[in-house]
Order: structure tokens, then sequence, then C-alpha cells
């Protein structure tokens, strides 16, 4: 069974860095495209970006890029999101999202989500 | 960019009646290439994370039931559910992921019981 378990609920200040997590099992890490979507309170879904674990290439929303980091340690078949100064607009809960390969193309639509990871940021 | 423009915001339906709900595309989502419409759609329960209902526009994903059905070609897309269930209530996301980066979701529409 295909699992993407997220790292628990934080609460930071603003200016504070962060890095919430995406441990992957049930498949093959390196094979797929693996990413992050927010949730702001009571609103809709933003793609943020992704990476292929295989190689590290990332792409990101331009909403997001500069704002945050998509990394990956296919070591130990993990995700991660990271900020270096956190605002209180990064409010949301934030979603680990697989991308499907068929036939061996890739496509970005998710296929499997994670549980979602609440981060509040608040002084 | 493409923007996905969802419609109606929220709608309540009897239980057993028919729920529509349209989703507009700025530009075609349609790839003459494979015959696809990149097009997908979620749906999300209170306190839950999304969930695969749709993808390719019209293909149900496994375990679906067979009362969700998507529809439509290029720009105009439906999702109907034929006989709404006290369990469909939730908010409903369509995706285009014709693009990439990024792909881009509908705002999203809210179905309650009327």
């Amino acid at each position: 069974e295909v699992q993407l378990v997220q790292s628990g609920a934080e609460v930071k200040k603003p200016g504070e860095s962060l890095k919430i997590s995406c441990k992957t099992s049930g498949y093959s890490f390196t094979n797929y495209w693996i990413g992050w979507v927010r949730q702001m309170p009571g609103k809709g879904l933003e793609w943020m970006g992704i990476i292929y674990p295989g190689d590290s290439e990332t792409k990101y929303s331009p909403s997001f890029h500069g704002q945050v980091t998509i990394s990956a340690d296919k070591s130990i078949n993990t995700a991660y999101l990271q900020w270096n100064s956190l605002k209180a607009s990064d409010t949301a809960i934030y979603y680990c999202a697989r991308h499907p390969i068929l036939g061996g193309y890739y496509y970005y639509y998710i296929d499997v989500w994670g549980k979602g990871t609440a981060v509040t940021v608040s002084s | 960019d493409f923007v996905m423009t969802q419609s109606p915001d929220s709608l309540a339906v009897s239980l057993g009646e028919r729920a529509t709900i349209n989703c507009k595309s700025s530009q075609s989502v349609f790839s003459s290439s494979n015959n696809k419409n990149y097009l997908a759609w979620y749906q999300q329960k209170p306190g839950q994370p999304p969930k695969l209902l749709i993808s390719w526009a019209s293909t149900r994903e496994s375990g679906v039931p067979d009362r969700f059905s998507g529809g439509g070609s290029g720009t105009d897309f439906t999702l109907t559910i034929s006989s709404l269930q006290a369990e469909d209530v939730a908010v409903y996301y369509c995706q285009q992921f014709y693009t990439t980066p990024p792909t881009t979701f509908g705002g999203g529409t809210k179905v309650e019981i009327k």
C-alpha cells in the first residue's frame, strides 16, 4: 500500500525557520514526482512545487519560487518542505502529494495524498 | 497562465437528486497527441485530504462509486453526482495538468444536502 506519512503540526513565530517532512512507503520513491500543495484556512488548493527524488530536479510554481525549498532524501524515502523565515501568511495546511506515472510518462495530477501538516505562524 | 473557474461556489441538493458542478479552463486542456483532456476532479471531505475521483476528465478511479461521472472536453467540463448520498457532502475541485509548472486547481464547489 502506498503511504505518505507527514510530520506533525507546528506552531512557529514569524521569522523562524521550519522543515516539514513526508515519509513515503509502498512504492519506488526515486521514480515518481512528489510535491506539496498548500491550503490556507477556509480556502482552496494551491500547487507549490515538486521534486523528482531520482535526480533531485525540482519544479516550482512561480507563486512559491524563492519562498520555499523542496528537497528529498532518497536514503530514507522522505520529501521535505522548508522555509527560512516564516510569515503569518504561511499559516496553512500543507499536503504532500504524489504524481503518477502511466505507461512510462509522468503526469501532474495527484494520485496519492498525505494527511496534511498544519503550520501556524503567530507572534 | 491557466485559470480554472468552477461554478457554482456552493450547491444544495436533496438526497437522491442530481448534482452538477462546472469547471471552465481559460485555455484548452485537450491534447491531440493522445486525444486526452488533462483534467482531474478531487473530493475533499471536512478535515480530510483531497481524494482523486476522476482523471482524464472522465476516467473514474478504482473504488469510486459509479454515481460520479465526469464529462466535457477542451475548456468546459462537468462533474455529475447522479444520486446524491449523505457521504458525498464535500468540496469538489477540478485541476488542469496540461501544463506544469504550475498545475492549477479550480476554486472549489461545496456540495451540501438540501
